[in-house]
């Protein structure tokens, strides 16, 4: 079991808005680390997504938004495409000196 | 092209070692705090260990601890893992993943293709 907590799937038809949420704890994301997203196609190595809670590496399309608060944040993708179907993985970063990754989150195009 | 490419992985009986390594090109490898992480079959992300630029600083997760060892060539651009004692439990792909900047919580920002190791009898 993951230390930090995302629904196993969510899912979404074309042209709509779906969040995958990610919850950690006082020692992890509330502890003030940064939480970072990925994207994993099918048969692919992840490809970072988000960093740095909110920040978009170039050529990340600006439908997906990352924010931050508390010990959670969130990830949102916006007009849904058949292209965004994958699983997504938060990361952060522990105070026993760990690095985490979320359990993932499939999301499906409808 | 910024690129890390893995190999090493195989069939390996349990209790058996392998040693994984990582070869990175189009970056000043030197410069770059480096990390394994392993995804087994059908399962999430796993974070496995942690090396500084300068190999000064490892972290290893639980899971992995005492058993396998992290480690760095910077003039050959290579990053390695050394595991021994392997379980079941240990099958999986291999991914080595590159710190983005200098803080201990920076993104992974680029990721190899991965290799896959197989503990079977």
């Amino acid at each position: 079991q993951s230390v930090l907590t995302q629904p196993p799937s969510v899912s979404g038809a074309p042209g709509q808005r779906v969040t995958i949420s990610c919850t950690g704890s006082s020692s992890n994301i509330g502890a003030g680390y940064d939480v970072h997203w990925y994207q994993q196609l099918p048969g692919t190595a992840p490809k970072l997504l988000i960093y740095g809670n909110s920040n978009r590496p170039s050529g990340v399309p600006d439908r997906f938004s990352g924010s931050k608060s508390g010990t959670s944040a969130s990830l949102a993708i916006t007009g849904l495409q058949a292209e965004d179907e994958a699983d997504y993985y938060c990361q952060s970063y522990d105070s026993s000196l760990s690095a985490l990754f979320g359990g993932g989150t499939k999301l499906t195009v409808l | 092209e910024v690129q890390l490419v893995e190999s090493g992985g195989g069939l390996v009986q349990p209790g058996g070692s392998l040693r994984l390594s990582c070869a990175a090109s189009g970056f000043t490898f030197s410069s770059y705090e480096m990390n394994w992480v392993r995804q087994a079959p059908g399962k999430g992300l796993e974070w496995v260990s942690y090396i500084s630029s300068s190999g000064s600083t490892i972290y290893y997760a639980d899971s992995v601890k005492g058993r396998f060892t992290i480690s760095r060539d910077n003039a050959k651009n290579s990053l390695y893992l050394q595991m021994n004692s392997l379980r079941a439990e240990d099958t999986a792909v291999y991914y080595c993943a590159r710190v983005s900047g200098s803080y201990l919580d920076d993104a992974f920002d680029i990721w190899g293709q991965g290799t896959m190791v197989t503990v079977s009898s």
